[in-house]
């Protein structure tokens, strides 16, 4: 069974640093394009980080180059996304999710930006 | 990066309506596009991907369809279950890009 669980929101001071994980299952890792999507509250869906191809590329939204990092452990099957000098338009859920194939999207982690 | 453009952001319909939501594309993305509803409280369920093919297990009140970098979502007969959000996202290039979405409502 397919799983995927995000886990490291919280709330943080505008300028800190958080790394978000996400442990799955099911599958592997590297077969493919894993995702981080995020929402703010009562608004859209906006796609952030995420690996590609064979040779497991990262890319990234233009609101978050430079300040947020997509890495993966093969080993733990987990995704992580470090996210560092976080303002308050960060604030939102984020949410993991596999692309390829089937979809499947983890349940979020709420990370909040403010002082 | 390619921009999506989604239309319109909220729509009041009935059940048994038909509705028609467009995205438009910032240059070419062949027919790369997926639609996405998400209910309240929910994680997003994939209806449709490369513009017009129906996802495993969706029913086929839903369809899709592309015009050059136009592209739209049509439920023929609105259910009870359709009311909730609907977004494209491109699949053509990184970084991908939804739409602003599309708020279905009674």
């Amino acid at each position: 069974e397919v799983q995927l669980l995000a886990s490291g929101g919280d709330l943080v001071q505008p300028g800190g640093s958080l790394r978000l994980s996400c442990i799955t299952s099911g599958f592997t890792l590297t077969d493919y394009a894993m995702t981080w999507v995020r929402q703010a509250p009562g608004k859209g869906l906006e796609w952030v980080s995420g690996f590609s191809g064979p040779e497991q590329s990262t890319h990234y939204s233009d609101s978050v180059k430079g300040r947020f990092i997509i890495s993966r452990d093969n080993s733990k099957n987990t995704v992580y996304l470090q996210m560092n000098s976080l303002r308050a338009d960060d604030t939102a859920v984020y949410y993991c999710a596999r692309f390829g194939g089937q979809p499947y999207w983890g349940q979020g982690t709420m990370v909040s930006v403010s002082s | 990066a390619i921009q999506m453009t989604q239309s319109p952001s909220s729509l009041s319909a009935s059940v048994g309506d038909r509705i028609t939501i467009t995205c438009r594309a910032s240059q070419y993305i062949r027919h790369d596009l997926d639609w996405y509803r998400q209910k309240p409280g929910k994680t997003p369920e994939l209806l449709i991907y490369a513009a017009s093919t129906l996802h495993s297990g969706v029913p086929p009140r839903f369809s899709g369809s592309a015009f050059a970098t136009e592209f739209n979502l049509t439920i023929s007969s609105l259910q009870p279950d359709d009311f909730a959000s609907y977004y494209c996202l491109q699949t053509y290039a990184f970084p991908r890009a939804f739409g602003q979405g599309t708020r279905v409502h009674i």
